[in-house]
């Protein structure tokens, strides 16, 4: 079985440019998450969606960062415009159904923000 | 509010000799807890989870982790270190909310370094 798939890997920007992450979650699974990893810190949760309804964005600047997971599969998630302290590893989780307590982590997208 | 506490922010085994990570949880629920490894510019693996069924969990790679509600804590140890081990080791809480969903709830991370 696929796991989580995120792409880029890593990525370079100067403050003031967009970036944007994308992930497709493992085959099947319902709940799509994406986390920010700040150096030292554990991850913070971004927005959950289920399908492609968002069910928890509390935690998601909205006046910079926007998600969308159209199809109810993949998912992108984009910073415009990015600042210095937007530098971390964003990762991308998966579980089954809303109910499901068990997340599956993709390989993350480092961002680096000169 | 659910919570966890990883005790240690750096643990140094040498290799052959046992690990021992240290979480400690607040939560008012019976709740279900994850150990989670991150190695360098990877994403995060699931070692183990209790999920209120046996209190001695066995995950992958040798380890496992006790459940004991006395104590509110769920430490992660393995016999025998290696140096693959080597990596970030992430405790986390899983937090029901009214909405029928779970809210991962993250400790700060323990970093393992294994001796030669």
């Amino acid at each position: 079985e696929a796991g989580v798939a995120q792409s880029p890997r890593y990525k370079i920007i100067e403050k003031r440019q967009s970036v944007a992450f994308w992930c497709n979650p493992i085959s099947g699974h319902a709940t799509l998450y994406w986390y920010q990893q700040i150096l030292g810190q554990g991850p913070k949760l971004l927005i959950q969606f289920q399908n492609n309804g968002v069910v928890d964005d509390s935690q998601l600047p909205k006046d910079r960062f926007s998600a969308e997971r159209l199809k109810g599969v993949d998912s992108t998630l984009k910073i415009q415009p990015a600042k210095l302290e937007d530098s971390a590893v964003y990762l991308c989780a998966s579980s089954l159904r809303l109910a499901e307590e068990t997340q599956y982590f993709g390989p993350g997208t480092r961002l680096l923000v000169l | 509010a659910q919570s966890v506490t990883q005790l240690d922010s750096h643990v140094s085994v040498s290799e052959g000799t046992p690990v021992l990570l240290r979480c400690n949880y607040s939560s008012s629920y019976s709740p279900s807890l994850f150990w989670y490894v991150q190695h360098p510019n990877k994403g995060l693996q699931l070692l183990l989870k209790y999920t209120s069924a046996a209190t001695l969990v066995k995950g992958i790679n040798g380890f496992e982790a006790e459940f004991k509600k006395s104590e509110t804590s769920f430490h992660l140890t393995k016999p025998s270190a290696h140096m693959s081990d080597a990596a970030e080791y992430f405790c986390v809480v899983s937090d029901p909310r009214t909405s029928g969903t779970y809210k991962y709830i993250f400790g700060t991370g323990t970093r393992l370094k294994v001796l030669a």
